[in-house]
């Protein structure tokens, strides 16, 4: 049984930097056509894509966060990073990390596992 | 950018059947999955490729397609099926992922 779980500062300053990780158990990191994901949602509101990384390296961002996010991956220790840049207070969330299980034959993907969340404030 | 639609709300008595709608252009391209969220949990994956249903997720689930709309339906509600209901699918090239903004189910 694959299981995910973030951790990292729960609180963070405005304009810093914010910085989870993500370890994987139960399975490896680097097997099979999985894309290594983080999610997030706003208290009260909806989920919203952040980005993937494939245990390659190769990453890609929701648009809208492009500028800010980097996510990296360390196989040897099976864990994924999220790094957000230049954070206000409506980065305040609950940060999901989960795995993207890849369609064959498509470029689409659908979230399987999922880490239990983890709440971030931005406040001073 | 991209934007999947779905109901705020839907409320059905128990036993009955519920149905919650998403709507987006690329969804004639692109596969739909749908997600349920109680209350402080992580969501919960109920169909996914428009219509399979993942193991442990009981039958009373479905998924439906149709042009831009596909439909999650929840046959017999029970009273542990209020919850809220994502779908997510992706743009029109496949490259970002989209979440509709949730529906919130209410078994009264």
């Amino acid at each position: 049984q694959v299981q995910l779980q973030e951790s990292g500062p729960g609180l963070v300053k405005p304009s810093q930097t914010l910085s989870l990780t993500c370890t994987v158990s139960g399975g490896s990191i680097s097997s099979g056509d999985y894309y290594w994901s983080w999610i997030r949602q706003p208290p009260g509101k909806g989920l919203e894509w952040i980005g993937y990384i494939y245990y390659s390296g190769s990453t890609y961002y929701n648009p809208s966060l492009k500028s800010r996010v980097t996510i990296s991956v360390d196989t040897s220790k099976n864990q994924f990073s999220l790094k957000l840049s230049s954070v206000t207070a409506a980065d305040t969330a609950v940060y999901y990390c989960a795995r993207g299980v890849v369609v064959a034959a498509t470029p689409s993907y659908y979230f399987d596992y999922w880490g239990q969340g983890t709440l971030v404030t931005v406040s001073s | 950018s991209y934007e999947l639609t779905q109901p705020p709300s839907v409320s059905v008595s128990p036993g009955q059947t519920a149905r919650i709608t998403c709507s987006g252009d690329a969804l004639p391209k692109q596969y739909a999955y749908w997600y349920q969220q109680k209350p402080g949990q992580a969501p919960v994956l109920v169909i996914y490729k428009d219509s399979e249903r993942p193991s442990g997720i009981p039958e009373r689930f479905s998924g439906s397609s149709s042009g831009t709309t596909v439909t999650l339906t929840i046959s017999g509600v029970q009273a542990e099926d209020e919850a809220d209901y994502y779908c997510q699918s992706a743009d029109s090239s496949g490259t970002s992922v989209v979440f509709g903004g949730g529906t919130k189910l209410t078994v009264l």
